[in-house]
């Protein structure tokens, strides 16, 4: 059974840094590609980065490119999420997904997410 | 970027009717990169339609996709309870992934 486990949310300030992880189990971590989404309070679904099963490709929103930054352990079966430069608006609940295999770009597994609040 | 834009916001139906949901998008999509999630508070998203229309695993076949180019449609055929949420079309294009801003499906 594929299951995706969040955490490390936390409030934080205005220009902090926080490090959310993403423990995952029930597949071959390294062969998918993994992404990060978010979803602001009473807002919709918008999509934050995505890396490569391998971890050499990596790709961004404009929103986030420059501050957030996306990695993964494949030895350990953990996706991560550095936060930096953190702003008011970075507040939401943050799901991490697997991508299916093949040709289509859509996201089969989430996990249940961790949430950040940017606030002073 | 690609525009997905949603209709209607808020859709009111009793159960057994049948919904009828809407993702219109700015420039084509190729059918391959659309897919539609259910979301309900407190739970993981849920992938209920790739490709814009094959249904993802464990999906029940009430659910059907269809569409293509820019006009792409979720369709309910006989509404459960269970099927009040909120739904997300997605398209992916030039590296990015954008969602629409949701249809909510609430109870007449």
């Amino acid at each position: 059974e594929v299951q995706l486990l969040e955490s490390g949310g936390n409030l934080v300030q205005p220009g902090g840094s926080l490090r959310l992880s993403c423990a995952a189990s029930g597949f071959t971590f390294s062969s998918y590609a993994m992404n990060w989404v978010r979803q602001a309070p009473g807002k919709g679904l918008e999509w934050v980065s995505l890396i490569g099963g391998s971890g050499g490709s990596t790709y961004y929103a404009d929103s986030v490119k420059g501050r957030l930054i996306i990695s993964r352990d494949n030895s350990k079966n953990i996706l991560y999420l550095q936060m930096n430069s953190l702003r008011a608006e970075d507040t939401a609940l943050y799901y991490c997904a697997k991508r299916m295999s093949g040709g289509p770009q859509a996201f089969d597994f989430w996990g249940q997410g961790t949430m950040v609040t940017v606030s002073s | 970027e690609i525009v997905l834009t949603q209709s209607p916001g808020t859709l009111s139906l009793s159960p057994g009717e049948r919904a009828t949901l809407s993702c219109r998008a700015s420039q084509s999509v190729i059918s391959t990169y659309l897919a539609w999630y259910q979301l309900k508070p407190g739970q993981a998203p849920r992938l209920l339609i790739y490709g814009a229309s094959s249904r993802a695993t464990g999906i029940p076949d009430r659910f059907s996709g269809s569409g293509s180019g820019t006009d792409f449609t979720l369709t309910i055929s006989r509404l459960e309870p269970e099927d009040f949420a909120v739904y997300y079309c997605q398209q992916y294009g030039s590296s990015k992934y954008t969602f629409g801003q949701g249809t909510k499906l609430e109870i007449k």
